[in-house]
C-alpha cells in the first residue's frame, strides 16, 4: 500500500494558541486528502475534503473558520486548529487516495491535547 | 443520506475460530468497499477493498460482497488475539473516493 505520514504524532497546547497538523503521501500523489477526527470509542467523523489547489469541502457544522485546511501541493495537505480550546481535544487522522490508488491511506494520527 | 450499518458486537471468538462481520449500505450507486482495522489509540489500515460481487480473499481474510442485497462481509479465518481491534466498513460511490465509514465493530479473540 502507499504511505502516508502525518505529523505530529502527538501535541500538547494551550488554549487559545494555534496547532498546524501535517499530512504528506510520500509515495504517490493524492489529488484528494480527508480529514477526520475521532473522539474515544466513537467512529471516524470526516471534517472536510481538500483537493490540490482548491479550497477544502467541509461538512455540516464543522466551523471552516477555526480548522483552516490547505492542499498546496499533490502530496501535502495541512489543518490548522485555530484559537484551540479543550473540546478541540481530539484524534485527528487524514488520508489521502489518488493516482492509480482507488483506496484511501491513513496518516498516523495527531493525538491533541489543549489544557 | 449515505448510510454504513455494521453489526454493532462487541464480537468475541476463540483463538483459532472464524470471525464474521458484517456490513449493508444504502446507496446503491456505491462502487468500491473497504475493510479498515484500528488498533485502539491509532489510527486505520486497510486491510481488504472489494469491487465486484462474490468473494476475495487475502491470506487469512475473505471479503464477500453482494451488491444486489447491499451487503459486504469480513471473515477472518484461524483467528489470533493480535486480530482483537475495531473492524470498520467504508464504502465508496464515486471517482471523490470520499468514505463513508460504519461505526465499527469491536473483535476480541480470547487466547
Amino acid at each position: 500500500g502507499a504511505v502516508v505520514s502525518q505529523h505530529p504524532s502527538r501535541v500538547i497546547c494551550k488554549s487559545g494558541t494555534s496547532v498546524k497538523i501535517e499530512c504528506r503521501s510520500l509515495d504517490f500523489q493524492a489529488t484528494t486528502m480527508f480529514w477526520y477526527r475521532q473522539f474515544p470509542k466513537q467512529s471516524l467523523m470526516l471534517m472536510a475534503t481538500s483537493n490540490e489547489g482548491s479550497k477544502a469541502t467541509y461538512e455540516q457544522g464543522v466551523e471552516k473558520d477555526k480548522f483552516l485546511i490547505n492542499h498546496a501541493s499533490l502530496t501535502l495537505s495541512t489543518l490548522t486548529v485555530t484559537s484551540a480550546h479543550p473540546e478541540d481535544s481530539s484524534f485527528y487522522i487524514c488520508s489521502a487516495s489518488g493516482g492509480i490508488h482507488t483506496e484511501a491511506f491513513f496518516g498516523q494520527g495527531t493525538r491533541l491535547t489543549v489544557v | 443520506q449515505k448510510e454504513v450499518e455494521q453489526n454493532s458486537g462487541p464480537l468475541s471468538v476463540p483463538e483459532g475460530a472464524i470471525a464474521s462481520l458484517n456490513c449493508t449500505y444504502s446507496d446503491r450507486g456505491s462502487q468500491s468497499f473497504f475493510w479498515y482495522r484500528q488498533y485502539s489509540g491509532k489510527s486505520p489500515e486497510l486491510i481488504m477493498s472489494i469491487y465486484s460481487n462474490g468473494d476475495k480473499e487475502d491470506g487469512r481474510f475473505t471479503a464477500q460482497l453482494n451488491k444486489a442485497s447491499q451487503y459486504v462481509s469480513l471473515l477472518i479465518r484461524d483467528s489470533q488475539p493480535s486480530d482483537s481491534a475495531t473492524y470498520l466498513c467504508a464504502v465508496t460511490g464515486g471517482s471523490n473516493y470520499k468514505l463513508t465509514f460504519g461505526k465499527g465493530t469491536l473483535l476480541t479473540v480470547n487466547p
